[in-house]
């Protein structure tokens, strides 16, 4: 089955720094890859998505470049500010959604 | 439309006792799935039901059933709990098999002592 690994599981920045969050997949037939933030006792819920047939895509601040050819894909949020603070998921699908371990990410006012 | 709904949120059950998680969604969702969050695990899936009618193990079934009581309603199913499923269970609805958006419950807290 899928395998998605993801990285940092922690990240500490200060307010106005850019984060990067990276995840690998193992499955070359995945061809959907969503990114969940989860804040402190809420259920998950999706900030981008991108496509296989995509390499790049942005939403203001957040972005999501993909490789298909390295499978993995990154999650890019710039000018940060402190209610980014939360724990973000990385995931892949093919026929099911299977999600990387999570990144904590805090940001310092 | 109250998206996907999940009952009780929270639950303390003693060793060997059974209970069933419920879930529903009215979004008209053709798949539904039951994912478990531990700490510093992530999200992993336990069953899904790609379409009415129709159920599937995920990564981690062993210790649950689920049923898929029609197109609405996906439960869970605790035959005899273990601390081992202490843990936050979510239940999710997808349009389709296919590349779209899931949507989450708000989640059960399940405490197995």
């Amino acid at each position: 089955g899928e395998n998605v690994e993801q990285h940092p599981s922690t990240l500490s920045v200060q307010e106005g720094d850019s984060a990067v969050i990276k995840c690998t997949y193992s499955d070359s037939a995945s061809n959907y890859f969503p990114w969940y933030k989860q804040e402190l006792g809420k259920r998950p819920q999706l900030i981008i998505d991108i496509r296989s047939n995509v390499g790049e895509k942005k939403d203001q601040r957040i972005a999501v470049t993909l490789n298909k050819t390295a499978k993995h894909f990154s999650l890019h949020i710039t000018e940060t500010q402190p209610e980014d603070s939360a724990v973000y998921f990385c995931a892949a699908k093919y026929s099911t959604l299977t999600f990387g371990k999570g990144t904590m990410l805090l940001v310092s006012p | 439309n109250a998206g996907v709904t999940q009952n009780p949120k929270f639950q303390v059950l003693k060793t060997g006792q059974s209970m069933t998680l419920q879930c529903a969604q009215d979004m008209n969702h053709n798949s539904m799935y039951w994912y478990r969050q531990d700490p510093g695990m992530g999200l992993r899936l336990i069953y899904y039901s790609a379409s009415e009618g129709t159920t599937d193990k995920g990564e981690v079934p062993n210790g649950y059933n689920v049923s898929r009581l029609n197109k609405r309603e996906f439960s869970l199913r605790l035959e005899s709990a273990a601390p081992s499923q202490t843990s936050v269970y979510f239940c999710a609805s997808v349009q389709a098999m296919g590349n779209t958006e899931a949507f989450f419950g708000q989640g059960t807290r399940l405490t197995v002592v």
